[in-house]
């Protein structure tokens, strides 16, 4: 297994040009999370998704939009770029609540982003 | 809404055992205590998880007191390869049955050798 993949693993963007992360995870989770690291600092959660077709609001969405359109896929849009959401940006998966150990999230080995 | 509180930043030399103490006064009921490791360039790893008295498995042990408002995650004879940044994470269970996690800035350990 792959475990949670993320593409790409680097980009630098300008100001105002948009762009999608891609997460995608072969264990079958139900539950997936998209997180942002600033440097020295713990992550904070953006957005997730408790399953196919559905997405809910983190800590800090604002500039952010994601879609899970299928279940093994959690994309991540930046629709204008700002230097302010230059991060490292993790994804995470998960089991649901039942299925398995769901209060145990595993991660992707994140995309840095840089926008100027 | 559950917090943390943990030392910044600990050193230890190879071979010891190191105990990081972690605080969550607030923390709710029904809340599981959670410690992830991270290495640099690299995503949280979870370590290990518990509700109360002691949990242990391959790579660490967890203490929780009757009271719960404080647990020390134990590390048994580290290694160079333990130097990573650890979280104590408290969770809060989210709308729909999930779970969120909020992150502090961890402690950052460093073995020496």
């Amino acid at each position: 297994n792959a475990g949670v993949t993320q593409t790409p693993k680097f980009r630098v963007l300008k100001t105002g040009q948009s762009m999608t992360l891609l997460c995608a995870q072969d264990m079958n989770h139900e539950y997936m999370y998209w997180y942002r690291q600033d440097p020295g600092m713990g992550l904070r959660l953006i957005h997730y998704s408790v399953g196919e077709g559905t997405t809910a609001k983190g800590e800090v969405p604002d500039g952010y939009n994601v879609s899970r359109l299928k279940k093994q896929n959690f994309l991540l849009g930046l629709e204008s770029a700002a230097p302010s959401q230059t991060s490292v940006y993790f994804c995470a998966s998960s089991y649901s609540r039942g299925t398995g150990d769901y209060y145990e999230q595993y991660f992707g080995p994140g995309t840095r982003l840089t926008v100027t | 809404l559950a917090k943390t509180t943990q030392p910044i930043s600990m050193d230890s030399y190879e071979g010891q055992e190191v105990n990081i103490t972690c605080s969550h006064n607030n923390i709710a009921t029904n809340d599981y205590i959670t410690w992830y490791q991270q290495f640099p360039s690299q995503g949280p790893r979870f370590i290990i998880q518990g509700y109360k008295t002691k949990v242990t498995n391959e790579v660490a042990s967890l203490f929780i007191p009757a009271d719960r408002k404080s647990s020390t995650l134990s590390l048994p004879r580290v290694s160079l390869s333990d130097t990573a940044v650890y979280y104590c994470l408290v969770g809060d269970a989210l709308p729909q049955g999930t779970y969120k996690y909020i992150f502090g800035t961890g402690t950052r350990l460093k073995v020496l050798a």
